[in-house]
């Protein structure tokens, strides 16, 4: 069956630039995550939603940074006015469950951003 | 601040030899202890994962050794392939028996390079 899909997989950016990256999540996933993911580091997480809900952005970097789900099912993570710190590889991961122990989640390829 | 940090950085093993990976957390809340392996191009992929209520989880090659009282567990690959070469990371997940949803916390990751 179909994973979790990202688009587009390479997108390169100029400095001031906006971006919007776009998740699929696996159908009928309640959870969404999004992670960022620097060059020779492990992800570290951006925001979560249940459904339509975020219920955490606590790890947005900054104001530029936002993310959306409005029909619970396709996200879409935006950064405006890119900067150069923003280049890493922007990860989606979907979940069935809303707990932790009762959820896997599922990563899709990811997005890697360049911002020149 | 790292709050679950892995080591070694990379690793080189011969097939046939065992990899061993260790990760140490200090965030008491954290209450499950997944791993994931990564291939180039690719998200993360679960592996194995261990709530530390038992010490020892071993799936196929792949042992998880939690010892609660340092703080510390390990991932132990037997009879190491080199199919196995990728990048591994362990993480943690705060409050899994509660109401946690599942955010990830993940160590930096190891790099493993098994040699035929």
């Amino acid at each position: 069956g179909a994973g979790v899909s990202q688009s587009p997989r390479y997108k390169v950016a100029k400095r001031g630039q906006d971006v919007a990256l776009r998740c699929d999540p696996i159908s009928g996933h309640v959870s969404l995550f999004w992670y960022q993911q620097a060059l020779g580091q492990g992800p570290e997480f951006l925001t979560y939603f249940q459904n339509e809900a975020q219920l955490d952005k606590s790890g947005l970097p900054s104001d530029r940074f936002f993310a959306e789900r409005p029909e619970g099912s396709v996200s879409t993570l935006k950064i405006q006015r890119t900067q150069q710190e923003d280049s890493a590889v922007y990860l989606c991961a979907s979940s069935l469950a809303t707990n932790a122990f009762m959820g896997e989640q599922f990563f899709g390829p990811g997005t890697r951003l360049t911002v020149l | 601040q790292q709050q679950v940090k892995q080591s070694p950085q990379s690793l080189i093993v011969q097939k046939g030899g065992i990899s061993i990976i260790n990760c140490a957390y200090e965030n008491t809340a954290f209450d499950y202890f997944p791993w994931y392996q990564q291939f180039p191009g690719k998200g993360p992929a679960l592996l194995i994962a261990i709530r530390p209520d038992v010490s020892e989880k071993k799936e196929g090659r792949f042992t998880i050794s939690f010892n609660k009282s340092a703080k510390q567990f390990s991932l132990h690959i037997m009879d190491s392939q080199p199919g196995d070469s990728a990048t591994y990371f362990c993480a943690a997940i705060p409050n899994a028996g509660g109401t946690s949803y599942g955010k990830l916390t993940f160590g930096q990751g190891t790099i493993l390079t098994v040699h035929p």
